[in-house]
């Protein structure tokens, strides 16, 4: 079946402008994170979801950041008026069980966010 | 607070030879432990993890990793390295509440011919 997907895989943008970042997990996971990854960093968290209950939002850089999860299936992530420092590549995860108990999570490819 | 460290940035071996990544973590309570493996342009993937059943956990790729609670660590291990094992490799812990995974800063695995 079908993997998480992330779209789109690379975006760019200007200084100050609105990104939103998609994320479709596998069919039927519970529960969905995303996570930021700097160059030559390992992944960051920044926030999670069990079904559309945003759960845990305590990574998220500052207020220009927000996710949702409306229907507990596809998430977005919004990036506002965005700086260079959020340049970063931005990875969804998801998992079949509620958040917990060391479950797997499923990455998918990314997405490669550029700002200029 | 959990954290993890990861020693040596990159890491380079002859196929063949042994593959010996290491794991360093920190937690307050007792952790899961992850390895996971990142292919250029593709997501990571899971190779193993340990959720307090045996120590000694075998992965995917004949990779396997090995809980040791008093040097509270979590070295990845390979017997012999193949060149398609050349990839950038992540430790990352969680505890058992949100799940949300804390990584290391990730080693590059380069494999000589």
């Amino acid at each position: 079946g079908a993997g998480v997907s992330q779209s789109p895989r690379y975006k760019v943008t200007k200084r100050g402008q609105d990104v939103a970042l998609r994320c479709d997990p596998i069919s039927g996971h519970v529960s969905l994170y995303w996570y930021r990854q700097a160059l030559g960093q390992g992944p960051e968290f920044l926030t999670y979801f069990n079904y559309e209950a945003q759960q845990d939002k305590s990574g998220l850089p500052n207020d220009r950041f927000s996710a949702e999860r409306p229907e507990g299936s596809i998430s977005t992530l919004t990036i506002q008026r965005t700086e260079q420092r959020d340049s970063a590549m931005y990875r969804c995860a998801s998992s079949l069980a509620l958040a917990g108990g060391g479950n797997e999570q499923f990455f998918g490819p990314g997405t490669r966010l550029t700002v200029l | 607070a959990q954290s993890v460290t990861q020693l040596g940035s990159h890491v380079s071996v002859s196929e063949g030879a042994l593959v010996l990544l290491r794991c360093n973590y920190s937690s307050s309570v007792p952790p899961y432990l992850f390895w996971y493996v990142q292919y250029p342009n593709q997501g990571l993937q899971l190779l193993l993890k340990y959720t307090s059943a045996a120590t000694l956990v075998k992965g995917i790729n004949g990779f396997e990793a090995e809980f040791k609670k008093s040097e509270t660590s979590f070295h990845l291990t390979k017997p012999s390295a193949h060149m398609s094992d050349a990839a950038e490799y992540f430790c990352a812990v969680s505890l058992n509440a949100g799940n949300m995974l804390t990584f290391g800063g990730g080693t590059r695995l380069m494999v000589k011919p």
